[in-house]
């Protein structure tokens, strides 16, 4: 079955230090989307990815779909303390249903 | 997402007691989830519905049941809890455009089962 693997399960970084996760599917994706939690609050929609090797930015933030359609990154550049949460992969292999990556917990230190 | 809302958001029972969280939604999807987090982990789901007629197990719905009262409510029951059940608990509804499925989560509700 459809299996989403996520890396790595935490990181701490100094603040202004750079970050990435990697989700990796098993299969092929019809699309891939990424959300954020903050501590103490709920999953929030980031982007959504759809094209092999599309590549989107939002500010410091760049997302990127491999060609393969089989794995995507998201890197953090010059992470600030707002930064702090829980970035979640979710795959989809077209139709229902979407699958959440176990997620990424970056800590920033000040 | 305040179109999204979750009651109670905080829950403390005794195990073998019946509790019900409900979920409400102003966004108008058809689609609705309800999720289960653990510490640590990420989103588990535990049911889906794609409409009021039609309701789907997901990863881990065995101890739980759900009810599609109408398009913009969707209500997961914990028929006998038990302390293994204790976790943050996340609805979130979606409407299939374009292939997408994009979700939009409540605030969650913590529920502590003792």
């Amino acid at each position: 079955g459809q299996q989403v693997m996520q890396i790595p399960q935490y990181q701490h970084v100094q603040e202004g230090e750079d970050f990435t996760t990697y989700c990796n599917s098993s299969t092929t994706l019809s699309n891939i989307q990424w959300y954020k939690q903050r501590p103490g609050g709920h999953p929030v929609f980031l982007i959504q990815l759809v094209k092999s090797g599309e590549v989107k930015k939002q500010k410091r933030l760049t997302f990127q779909f491999g060609e393969a359609k089989k794995n995507s990154s998201l890197h953090i550049t010059a992470t600030q303390t707002t930064d702090v949460g829980t970035y979640f992969c979710a795959v989809n292999t077209g139709g229902f249903k979407t699958i959440f990556g176990a997620g990424t917990r970056l800590f920033v230190k000040a | 997402d305040a179109d999204v809302t979750q009651t109670p958001r905080n829950r403390i029972t005794k195990t073998g007691k019946r509790i019900m969280l409900e979920c409400s939604q102003t966004k108008g999807h058809d689609r609705m989830y309800w999720y289960r987090q653990d510490p640590g982990l990420g989103l588990q789901l535990i049911y889906y519905s794609f409409d009021v007629k039609d309701i789907n197990k997901g990863e881990i719905s065995d101890g739980y049941s759900v009810s599609r009262q109408a398009q913009a409510k969707f209500s997961l029951s914990l028929e006998s809890a038990i302390p293994n059940q204790t976790a943050l608990y996340f609805c979130a509804t979606s409407a299939m455009t374009d292939s997408t499925d994009t979700q939009y989560f409540g605030p969650g509700t913590r529920l502590t089962v003792l």
